[in-house]
């Protein structure tokens, strides 16, 4: 079983839409908790972080956190065409040095 | 820009050459993380420095080593090259934000393997 699952998509949804993106994890002992948006050919680009469980919002940007189902959120809302890319979820345990990835869903706002 | 630089930003060798990608962390970041990333792979942890000492390895092969040097800059060797190698290579580096620990990534070396 993998540390980090994420659904590969691709996910479709018009301009305005509200998207959902998850993750799920195995390991109890992560505690931070990442989002990375990547652009094609791009290194990937630092787009939330959150510590432990719960909710921190950032514009159009919601992560959740839900430790006791091991599942973290990522919300857009009203999304916009500039918003299609690939959107990699992260988390590290608070010991040890790894961070661990999800595979990345990708992720088209249609006009 | 995240303010990680990575050079060269395209590599074009052919199977069984050895080549160098150069990383130079954010200021202030004494912390470097090499990932490869290909399409079928996603994002692969292959080894991490601190202030010049390996900190972590992950999938690393033989093939390949690591070093960080003294003003911080962090080099990835990769020899006998195969096919295979062909992929994206990111390095990272990470910061404290309050008390947690994020990675700002570089814009990636893309390696191809003829």
């Amino acid at each position: 079983q993998k540390e980090v699952e994420q659904d590969p998509g691709p996910l479709s949804v018009p301009e305005g839409a509200i998207v959902s993106l998850n993750c799920t994890y195995s390991n109890s002992a992560f505690q931070y908790f990442m989002w990375y948006r990547q652009y094609s050919r791009k290194g990937p680009e630092l787009l939330m972080y959150t510590y432990s469980s719960g909710n921190k919002e950032d514009g159009r940007f919601t992560a959740q956190v839900d430790k006791s189902s091991k599942y973290i959120s990522l919300f857009i809302r009203d999304s916009q065409p500039s918003d299609s890319a690939t959107y990699l979820c992260a988390m590290k345990a608070s010991t040890g040095n790894q961070f661990y990835f999800g595979t990345g869903t990708s992720l088209t706002v249609i006009p | 820009d995240s303010g990680v630089t990575q050079t060269p930003k395209h590599l074009i060798t052919a199977t069984g050459q050895r080549v160098t990608l150069r990383c130079s962390p954010r200021s202030g970041d004494l912390s470097v993380y090499w990932y490869q990333q290909s399409l079928d792979q996603g994002l692969q942890f292959l080894i991490q420095y601190y202030n010049g000492e390996e900190r972590a390895k992950g999938n690393i092969l033989e093939r390949f080593s690591a070093q960080q040097f003294p003003d911080l800059h962090s080099e990835l060797n990769l020899s006998s090259l195969e096919l295979g190698d062909s992929a994206l290579y990111f390095c990272a580096s990470s910061a404290l934000q309050g008390f947690q620990e994020t990675q700002y990534f570089g814009p990636g070396t893309r390696l191809l393997v003829l």
